[in-house]
């Protein structure tokens, strides 16, 4: 089975601090996806990666960086907390494919709660 | 941006009745309609999703029909059970992108 881990399923941070959101895949997927789910918005895609060192701005870029160093690993960076950015996060990966076929695997998310 | 419109919000079924969920596209470059259901505490799984050149499709209890010339697709799930009880996402490619966009979700729940 496909497992995609997020390190942490709840998280608190400061307004202001520098916070990092790690997601681990281990099927050997091309792509990656972050995104965030809020009540009533359903899942926006903040950015996805399709190779190492790859990254794509998606619906909702502003306030986050990502960095693919790895092709397993793939980190969400909050470069200065805001209260606006509380939220469940999600990860997600799939096999590449020039249509989007392929199913994306998720993890069961990190529920972040910047004060 | 694409935009994907899901519709109802929410949704009560009595077990054994019939769940309806709607969504409506903008535009695509591929007739490609997932849908994902999520479980409380869960991230959302692949439930069913119809690819191009077909109008329906069935696996077991859950149909997708897709209407080309409406923009539309939409969920059944036949004798609903208890355990069907989640939020269920539709989600289409955009139009100069095979990256999906997803609706805003539908919860269900399905009671005895």
């Amino acid at each position: 089975d496909v497992k995609v881990t997020q390190s942490s399923r709840y998280l608190v941070k400061r307004t202001g601090e520098k916070v990092f959101l790690e997601c681990v895949q281990d099927m050997d997927h091309e792509n990656m996806f972050w995104y965030r789910q809020d009540p009533g918005l359903g899942l926006r895609l903040i950015y996805f990666s399709y190779d190492v060192k790859m990254k794509e701005k998606g619906d909702i870029p502003e306030g986050y960086s990502v960095s693919r160093e790895k092709k397993e690993r793939f980190s969400l960076i909050l470069e200065s907390a805001s209260t606006n950015q509380t939220s469940m996060y999600l990860c997600a990966s799939s096999f590449f494919e020039t249509e989007p076929y392929q199913p994306q695997h998720f993890g069961d998310g990190t529920r972040l709660s910047i004060l | 941006q694409q935009q994907v419109k899901q519709s109802p919000q929410s949704l009560i079924v009595q077990k054994g009745g019939i769940s309806i969920i709607n969504c409506a596209y903008e535009n695509t470059a591929f007739d490609y309609f997932p849908w994902y259901q999520q479980f409380p505490g869960k991230g959302p799984a692949l439930l069913i999703a119809i690819r191009p050149d077909v109008s329906e499709k069935k696996e077991g209890r859950f149909t997708i029909s897709f209407n080309k010339s409406a923009k539309q697709f939409s969920l059944h799930i036949m004798d609903s059970q208890p355990g069907d009880s989640a939020t269920y996402f539709c989600a289409s490619p955009g139009a100069g992108s095979y990256q999906l966009t997803f609706g805003k979700g539908t919860k269900l729940s399905v009671i005895p």
